[in-house]
């Protein structure tokens, strides 16, 4: 099955500065990319997405890019914020979209 | 639209237990999953189901039953707890659509500790 790697696994940043983070996958077949946002005690929510005939998607403040050759893909968010403080998690499907694997996930803390 | 409701939100059960977390959504959603969280391991699929009568394994379905009598509700049945079962067990559900892929919905979790 697909595996996912994420990277790092805690990421600790200054207000104002960028955070990247980084997922690895095996399966060459896997074809949608979505990265999820999880707040304390709540559950997972979606802030972005790619498909894999794409190389890269922006909206605001958060992007993501694809390597397709390279089977990897990463979040990068600028400008952070207090409230960019959360979990994340990236994912991958290879058959469809029911079958999501999920990485570790990143345990972003930004610093006022 | 309420979205993806999960009870209860926290449970504790004794070894040997059985219990049913029960999970809903108002959106008419075809696709329904349960995961589980563990720390350092990210969420992993219990069972899903692509529409009401129809359910398949995950990636770690032992231990757990699930059924799909509706298209709103999507039950996880513990049939006897044990404590490798402590976790937080997430429910989501998606438009579906084969090859085609949508935005999963989460719910709010419920957090459960096996004694």
């Amino acid at each position: 099955g697909e595996n996912v790697e994420q990277h790092p696994s805690t990421l600790s940043v200054q207000e104002g500065d960028s955070a990247v983070i980084k997922c690895t996958y095996s399966d060459s077949a896997s074809n949608y990319f979505p990265w999820y946002k999880q707040e304390l005690g709540k559950g997972p929510q979606l802030i972005i997405d790619i498909r894999s005939n794409v190389g890269e998607k922006k909206d605001q403040r958060i992007a993501v890019t694809l390597n397709k050759t390279a089977k990897h893909f990463s979040l990068h968010i600028t400008e952070t914020q207090p409230e960019d403080s959360a979990v994340y998690f990236c994912a991958a499907t290879t058959h469809n979209d029911y079958k999501l694997s999920f990485g570790a996930g990143t345990t972003v803390t930004v610093r006022a | 639209n309420a979205g993806v409701t999960q009870t209860p939100k926290f449970q504790v059960l004794k070894t040997g237990q059985s219990m049913t977390l029960q999970c809903a959504q108002d959106m008419n959603h075809e696709y329904m999953s349960w995961y589980r969280q563990d720390p350092g391991m990210g969420l992993r699929l219990i069972h899903y189901s692509v529409g009401a009568g129809i359910t398949d394994q995950g990636e770690v379905p032992n231990g757990y039953n699930v059924s799909r009598s509706t298209t709103e509700d999507f039950p996880l049945r513990l049939l006897s707890a044990a404590p490798s079962q402590t976790s937080v067990y997430f429910c989501a559900s998606s438009y579906g659509g084969t090859g085609v892929s949508y935005e999963q919905y989460f719910g709010p979790g419920t957090r459960l500790t096996v004694t």
